[in-house]
């Protein structure tokens, strides 16, 4: 298992276009999350999952995002009518339920809104 | 509300000396966990160590250890024996799967 890989690892958009970023978990963790950080900042969360349900939303998500877990495996996250205060680092996680030893990380996708 | 302080944003450490850094909390949680994650620059953020709230006994890994005073909501890591490599961000987190991040040390590590 290579850990957890997300996809792309930059991305550059237009104000106004919609991005979707993959995140590929620890084959065996069946908890997902994605948090977001902006620079200074530490990670802010914004939903996880457990298998394919999404558990908890953050008020930080608004309607112009959504994140998908379809077979419990792989999860995206898009958002439509990117503004430039979308412009962090979109970070992806997963853990085993049971007891919590934490998360591993992976790489992130740094998003610029333009 | 959930919260998070380090109050250190920059840290100085001399090769081979021995640093602390800071982080206090704030939860309405009866069982939690403790972090810290070191991120290093333009790479992945990983996990130096935990410890359960629930246990007295301070986490230690290897080089690093915590301070974990749970009436005074205080969760400190120490750093022995600094090396070159251990220069990143340091991130304090609590709580149970869904965790609340500090703002982070920055940690230099001079040669």
């Amino acid at each position: 298992d290579t850990g957890v890989s997300q996809d792309p690892r930059h991305k550059i958009t237009k104000r106004g276009q919609n991005v979707t970023f993959r995140c590929d978990p620890i084959s065996e963790h069946n908890r997902l999350y994605w948090y977001r950080q902006t620079l200074g900042q530490g990670p802010e969360f914004l939903t996880y999952f457990q298998n394919e349900a999404q558990l908890e939303k953050s008020r930080l998500l608004s309607d112009r995002f959504s994140a998908e877990r379809p077979k419990g495996s792989f999860s995206t996250l898009e958002i439509q009518r990117t503004e430039q205060g979308d412009s962090a680092m979109y970070l992806c996680a997963s853990s085993q339920t049971g007891e919590d030893y934490g998360y591993t990380f992976g790489s992130g996708t740094r998003l610029t809104v333009v | 509300a959930q919260t998070v302080t380090q109050s250190q944003p920059e840290m100085s450490v001399q090769e081979a000396e021995t640093v602390t850094l800071s982080c206090t909390y704030d939860t309405s949680e009866s069982d939690y966990y403790l972090f810290w994650y070191k991120q290093p620059p333009s790479r992945q953020m990983i996990l130096v160590i935990r410890q359960e709230a629930y246990k007295q006994q301070n986490a230690t890994e290897n080089r690093f250890s915590v301070n974990f005073q749970k009436a005074a909501k205080s969760f400190s890591l120490k750093i022995s024996d600094s090396q070159l490599g251990d220069a990143a961000m340091y991130f304090c987190a609590s709580g149970t799967y869904k965790y609340i991040f500090g703002t982070g040390t920055r940690l230099k590590v001079l040669a």
